[in-house]
């Protein structure tokens, strides 16, 4: 059994440039989440889904963030005219339907030269 | 904004030794979970305890929770040089699949 996986594992781009990231949730997890991790601070929620919908998107920050699970398994994080700032760590989880315990993946580290 | 705070925010101790790290927040929860994480990449899921559970215990982990001070403490018995990393403790709401809130986490480093 696969565990969540994300890719790139690293991501470098330039400002005001636009990106995707990807996770991959354990196969039948129907809840996925995307959290965003800056040095030094604990994950922050960005946006979570059940199933296809995002069932609360209140984390993400502005209007550049967006996110997509169009067929209820993999997601796509968006980011579009990058900012120094979007530097961080992306992390994602996946959880049962009834699931507390969600299942992180290694996470994608985005760095805005 | 985060909704804990750990504490310490680092922690050094021997190996051998008991850690404990302590967390506190600040709305009501359903559950509490400890993550611990290595080298700021994907987190493990370590022990999940119940609002009306008082402690639990998986290995060399114990957990109590206090929900009329609303903290928590994570202790980790026997520390082994391979303990180390940071920990941080989360809380979800009272409805089944709530984001996870995390606090700042505390960093511990276990000489050998």
């Amino acid at each position: 059994g696969a565990g969540v996986s994300q890719t790139p594992s690293n991501k470098v781009t330039e400002k005001g440039k636009y990106v995707e990231l990807r996770c991959d949730p354990i196969s039948g997890h129907t809840a996925l989440y995307w959290y965003r991790q800056s040095l030094g601070q604990g994950p922050e929620f960005l946006i979570y889904f059940q199933g296809t919908g995002a069932a609360d998107d209140s984390g993400l920050p502005n209007d550049r963030f967006f996110a997509v699970r169009p067929e209820g398994s993999v997601s796509t994080l968006k980011i579009q005219r990058t900012e120094r700032g979007d530097s961080a760590v992306y992390l994602c989880a996946s959880s049962q339907w009834d699931g507390r315990e969600q299942f992180f993946g290694p996470g994608t580290r985005l760095t805005v030269l | 904004s985060q909704q804990g705070e750990e504490d310490p925010q680092a922690l050094s101790i021997q190996e051998g030794e008991n850690a404990t790290m302590n967390c506190s927040y600040k709305t009501s929860i359903n559950n509490l979970q400890w993550y611990r994480q290595n080298s700021g990449r994907g987190l493990v899921h370590l022990i999940l305890i119940r609002s009306n559970e008082r402690e639990k215990h998986s290995g060399r982990l114990r957990v109590t929770l206090d929900t009329s001070k609303k903290s928590s403490s994570l202790l980790i018995t026997a520390s082994r040089a391979a303990d180390t990393a940071s920990y941080f403790c989360a809380t979800d709401g009272d409805s089944g699949n709530t984001p996870l809130v995390f606090g700042k986490g505390t960093r511990l480093s276990v000489i050998a």
